[in-house]
């Protein structure tokens, strides 16, 4: 089944760290950019930040929302992609998606289910 | 920053055509997506390319751009269809990404 899963969110307190995962099955991982994209609650969708294949140096952009703060990374050996988010903000609470590029466009037809962030005190 | 603009809440009657639209700048050098989300579930890309179905969404589903708008438009709509649709371009700026806020569409 082609699928993307995510895990790792949680509560983490502001100024903490957490580091999501997504693991991809169905489909050839290593072929394709990859994105994380959060969805605030009751909120609209906000890309965070993409990863491009090896073919591209396996090249990172972010928003500027999360720039120097977040890093994207992945392991196409274990078909996982990671969001390693540090100095968190109560602003960065969300539904984190890993979502999948389709011709390396910023166009996402492939979407995990989400995990769930929430930075609080 | 560049934004796109779409109605808050679209309504209409079942069997009904609804339409969405999108407002931007320069859109005649960017392509518009579109994505459905039901509650409680994930996007889904439902047009792609200002007008492109991707596999196996419904014909119901069209996409167009005419000036600084592109519209979404389902015919027949369902009570299935209530769902959030959200516009999105790729601008090339230090937010390479933009999402339209998202239009709520309720099928009386």
């Amino acid at each position: 089944e082609v699928q993307l899963v995510e895990s790792g969110g949680g509560l983490v307190q502001p100024g903490g760290s957490l580091r999501l995962s997504c693991v991809a099955s169905g489909f050839t991982f290593s072929d394709h950019y990859m994105d994380w994209v959060r969805q605030a609650p009751g909120k609209g969708l906000e890309w965070v930040g993409r990863i491009r294949n090896k073919a591209n140096s396996h090249n990172t952009e972010y928003a500027a929302s999360v720039k120097g703060r977040f890093i994207i990374s992945r392991d196409d050996s274990q078909r996982s992609l990671f969001l390693q988010m540090n100095s968190l903000k109560t602003e960065d609470t969300a539904l984190y998606y890993c979502a999948r590029e389709d011709n390396a466009n910023f166009v996402w037809g492939l979407w995990g289910q989400g995990t769930l962030v929430t930075v609080s005190s | 920053s560049y934004a796109l603009v779409q109605p808050p809440s679209v309504a209409v009657a079942p069997g009904t055509s609804a339409r969405i639209t999108c407002g931007g700048n320069n859109f005649e050098t960017k392509s518009v997506h579109w994505y459905q989300q039901k509650p409680g579930q994930a996007p889904v890309l439902v047009i792609h390319y200002d007008s492109d179905r991707p596999s196996g969404i419904p014909e119901r589903f069209s996409g167009s751009k005419s000036g600084n708008t592109a519209t979404l438009t389902i015919t027949r709509v369902e009570v299935g269809d209530e769902a959030d649709y959200y516009c999105q371009v790729w601008e090339s700026s230090d937010n390479p990404v933009v999402f339209g806020g998202g239009t709520k569409l309720t099928v009386l």
